[in-house]
């Protein structure tokens, strides 16, 4: 079993919708999560982190950490075609540790 | 502009030619890292140094070399590449590695091992 789980979609949805992407994990030692956005044939950049529990929101982007139940979220709302890309959460247990990331999922947000 | 640059961002070799992927970063930071990343396998660590002189392996080493010579270069080596190191590879620089640094990537690498 994967230290952390991501459904690889694709996911496709209309304009304007709000989208949920979210990772389990099995390490309880993560404090650090992350999502990155992938265009394809680029490279990942990071979108959001998140230090331990909680919830932190930017702009249309909302990420969620529940440690209890080593699930993390990000919610999309008012999604646009581009933000049509694949997304990754990553996360690490302490600062300077190597980061692992989930599989990616695949989001289509169609005009 | 900051960024990460790799070179090159395309490459075909056959098994056990010796290759090498560069790696360079002008933002200063002390720390950088390989990845390889995978269909339904996600980005894997490969590689990371803390800073000069200074490396250690991630998740999937078997295979790979690097040096850390001078903070802003980082390449990655392949002595004897085989089929299965066929991959996209990525090059990442953050400040100094710490919990919320942010990890700056490059455009990818593909490599096929034929």
């Amino acid at each position: 079993q994967k230290e952390v789980e991501q459904d690889p979609g694709p996911l496709s949805v209309p304009e304007g919708a709000i989208v949920s992407l979210n990772c389990t994990y099995s390490n309880s030692a993560f404090q650090y999560f992350m999502w990155y956005r992938q265009y394809s044939r680029k490279g990942p950049e990071l979108l959001m982190y998140t230090y331990s529990s909680g919830n932190k929101e930017d702009g249309r982007f909302t990420a969620q950490v529940d440690k209890s139940s080593k699930y993390i979220s990000l919610f999309i709302r008012d999604s646009q075609p581009s933000d049509s890309a694949t997304y990754l959460c990553a996360m690490k247990a302490n600062a300077g540790n190597m980061l692992t990331f989930g599989g990616g999922t695949r989001l289509m947000v169609k005009p | 502009e900051a960024q990460v640059t790799q070179n090159p961002r395309y490459l075909i070799t056959v098994t056990g030619k010796k290759l090498t992927v560069t790696c360079s970063q002008n933002m200063n930071h002390e720390y950088m890292s390989w990845y390889r990343q995978d269909p339904g396998l996600g980005l894997r660590q490969i590689y990371y140094s803390m800073n000069v002189e200074v490396t250690d392996k991630g998740d999937v080493p078997e295979g790979y070399k690097v040096s850390r010579k001078e903070k802003r270069n980082f390449p990655l080596i392949l002595e004897s590449p085989s089929p299965n190191q066929t991959s996209l590879y990525f090059c990442a620089s953050s400040l100094a590695g710490g919990g919320t640094d942010t990890q700056y990537f490059g455009p990818g690498t593909r490599l096929t091992v034929l």
